[in-house]
């Protein structure tokens, strides 16, 4: 099966910060790469698919980019809504995974 | 307007099955290229990927845990089960249904997820 790793595990960030993301699949998943954030309490909900496709209705400071094995998630201005667990997911091939998260909490 | 919500036990006894049930509108797995997974959460931990079935009953299961998953569909009832065998308290997690389209590889709506604890 195809592992995922993220990086950070853990980010402090403040508003207005860039923020980035990374995720690193063992093994070539072309782009199929989504992009979850889950707050908590709540199910996850889907940002980015097909590696940089905005999900509707996901505002565009967040983007996705990458190819192959490695692929980043960057929001460009945090904004207090914005403090969350990010998780990546691969579906490049069954079984999919899903990345460890990176949670992103206030500096 | 695509929902889907869990239902199933809130508390399984070490080494029983557990039932699970996904109700979804909206959509028709009967549709070329719709799909419905699993995904658990243990508290506090990450996201695992369990098992989907597709618009052409084909399913996919989690390597690991493939031996104790069944997964299933019933288009008339617009439902799909998951069922798993021999309960352990590690099992104990919050467990979502989610649609999948297939050419977005991607879970683009979920439940709202259901606590299963599993103790004696």
């Amino acid at each position: 099966d195809i592992q995922l790793t993220q990086s950070p595990s853990f980010l402090s960030a403040s508003v207005g910060d860039r923020v980035t993301i990374a995720c690193r699949a063992s093994q070539d998943i072309s782009t199929s790469l989504a992009w979850y954030q889950q707050k908590p309490g709540k199910a996850p909900k889907l940002l980015i698919y097909s590696t940089s496709a905005l999900q509707s209705g996901v505002p565009s400071r967040f983007s996705g980019s990458g190819s192959g094995s490695g692929f980043t998630l960057t929001i460009s201005s945090l904004q207090p809504e914005d403090f969350a667990t990010y998780y990546c997911h691969h579906l490049n091939s069954y079984p999919g995974t899903f990345g460890p998260g990176t949670k992103v909490d206030v500096k | 307007q695509v929902t889907l919500r869990e239902s199933g036990p809130a508390l399984v006894k070490p080494t029983q099955t557990l039932t699970l049930t996904c109700t979804f509108s909206g959509f028709s797995l009967n549709t070329p290229g719709m799909c419905v997974g699993w995904i658990r959460q243990p508290p506090g931990k990450a996201l695992e990927w369990l098992a989907v079935i597709n618009w052409d009953d084909d399913k996919f299961y989690n390597t690991s845990l493939e031996t104790r998953l069944t997964i299933s569909k019933d288009t008339s009832k617009n439902q799909v089960v998951l069922t798993m065998t021999n309960m352990d308290p590690v099992d104990t997690a919050t467990y979502y249904c989610a649609r999948l389209v297939y050419g977005d590889a991607a879970f683009d709506i979920w439940g709202q997820g259901t606590l299963v604890t599993i103790s004696s």
